[in-house]
């Protein structure tokens, strides 16, 4: 089966650092996505991307948070200044006829 | 009103029980649903999509009713390896590649 890859699978940074989550989504899809996992809590939407831009954010994608294409196989996650709120499991999805979604990136701010 | 909203759990079975479990869901824009399975600090994986005519695949059977805004998954004959958290997920796009809105999930749990 055809598999979304991410990296790293756990990232620990300090409060108000910058952190990049990584994922190559399958190559003959067109759609992506990111979406966050507190611990103890549900799976929620985050962004979607199609065309090289922002389809659709939630309330959680404020001003810290972007999303890059910058080759064309990679498909990023930024957050600017890291809060103790953002530890979170990240997964990050594509699409076709259904979502695949990545192992996850464990962010732990501290 | 959340979105998706399903009873936690968890749920505790015997080995061969049969276990149903329900999720309804607000948005009646929303378009596809599917249930989700989730292990332990891993990725959800798809275990199927769910139409309103009912679907089964192999021991699992899944059901939308789209005038009450209820979707259900039964489990016939539970094996220990079933043990995970299900998700039920509504998709609110015009297609499959819509964002996912999920439930909280319910943990099952099969003993020997």
């Amino acid at each position: 089966e055809p598999e979304v890859t991410q990296t790293p699978s756990h990232q620990v940074t300090q409060m108000g650092q910058e952190v990049i989550l990584r994922c190559v989504p399958i190559s003959n899809h067109l759609y992506f996505y990111w979406y966050r996992q507190i611990l103890g809590q549900k799976v929620e939407f985050l962004v979607s991307f199609y065309n090289n831009e922002i389809s659709e954010k939630s309330e959680i994608f404020d001003d810290q948070f972007s999303v890059e294409r910058p080759d064309g196989s990679n498909f990023t996650l930024k957050i600017r200044s890291t809060k103790l709120e953002d530890s979170a499991m990240y997964f990050c999805a594509s699409s076709e006829a259904r979502s695949f979604f990545g192992q996850g990136t464990r962010l732990t701010v501290v | 009103r959340k979105e998706v909203e399903q009873d936690p759990g968890p749920f505790n079975v015997p080995e061969g029980a049969t276990v149903a479990f329900n999720c309804t869901y607000s948005n009646s824009a929303s378009q596809s649903f599917f249930w989700y399975r989730q292990d332990c600090r891993k990725e959800p994986k798809l275990l199927m999509s769910v139409y309103s005519s009912g679907n089964e695949d192999g021991r699992f059977t899944a059901q939308l009713n789209r005038a009450s805004q209820y979707i259900s998954l039964l489990i016939r004959d539970s094996k220990l390896s079933d043990s995970a958290t299900y998700l039920c997920v509504a998709n609110t796009g015009s297609s499959n590649t819509g964002k996912l809105i999920f439930g909280q999930g319910t943990t099952l749990q099969v003993k020997p």
